[in-house]
């Protein structure tokens, strides 16, 4: 099966500071990334398409400028969460389509708990 | 609106017997459906994924039923095991892409020896 990692697993950061979560496909090349927020007892819901070497795509009520996103290789998409604040604490999660047809499963990291203090 | 509905009550099981858990979504015309196991803390991992023409699908002790006149998916887990526990997702795709989903919110399965 195909591996992603994510890094950091925890973070805690302070008010106003931004954190960057790190989302690598380590045996495959993933044009397209997606990243996720899930809130305790809740769904994943999804955040972003980050798209390799193009613009993120953000879905519906989801600040851009907040949620800085950067897909720079076939490997790595970053997610910078800017001046955080205690209600951007989540657990944030990322999956990687592999490149090229015939995949039939999302290949999800193992999540970063983020808690802002 | 697309919505996905999952058994928010946690399911208690005993060891040895078979656990049934429900998705129901309204609003989709999913061309195939998918089941994820995620344990606390950890992110989502792949199970089973059940196209719109099948309407059963199996592996190993897991079975997937896909009934799209009732728009329901039923998931079993057959002779569950403790190390079953988890809470159990199904996500149907928001576009063509395989990774871009939706999910329930989730249905926790506990079993006891």
């Amino acid at each position: 099966g195909a591996v992603v990692s994510q890094h950091p697993s925890r973070v805690i950061c302070k008010s106003g500071t931004s954190v960057k979560i790190e989302c690598r496909s380590l045996d495959f090349q993933a044009t397209t990334m997606f990243w996720y927020r899930q809130f305790p007892k809740q769904s994943l819901m999804l955040m972003a398409t980050s798209n390799e070497g193009s613009k993120a795509t953000y879905e519906q009520g989801v600040e851009k400028d907040k949620f800085l996103i950067n897909h720079a290789s076939l490997t790595l998409s970053t997610l910078t969460v800017t001046s955080a604040h205690p209600e951007d604490s989540s657990f944030y999660i990322c999956s990687a389509d592999k490149a090229g047809a015939g995949s039939t499963e999302a290949f999800f990291g193992q999540g970063t708990r983020l808690t802002v203090v | 609106s697309q919505k996905i509905e999952q058994n928010s009550e946690a399911l208690n099981i005993q060891e040895g017997k078979t656990a049934t858990l429900t998705c129901n979504y309204t609003n989709y015309s999913p061309a195939y459906l998918q089941w994820y196991r995620q344990d606390p803390g950890r992110g989502p991992v792949f199970l089973l994924l059940i196209r719109e023409n099948e309407k059963e699908k199996r592996k190993e002790r897991l079975k997937v039923t896909f009934d799209t006149t009732l728009k329901q998916s039923l998931f079993h887990i057959t002779a569950s095991q403790p190390a079953d526990s988890a809470t159990y997702l199904c996500a149907l795709a928001l576009s063509d892409s395989w990774g871009k989903l939706q999910f329930g919110a989730g249905t926790q399965v506990v079993v006891t020896p």
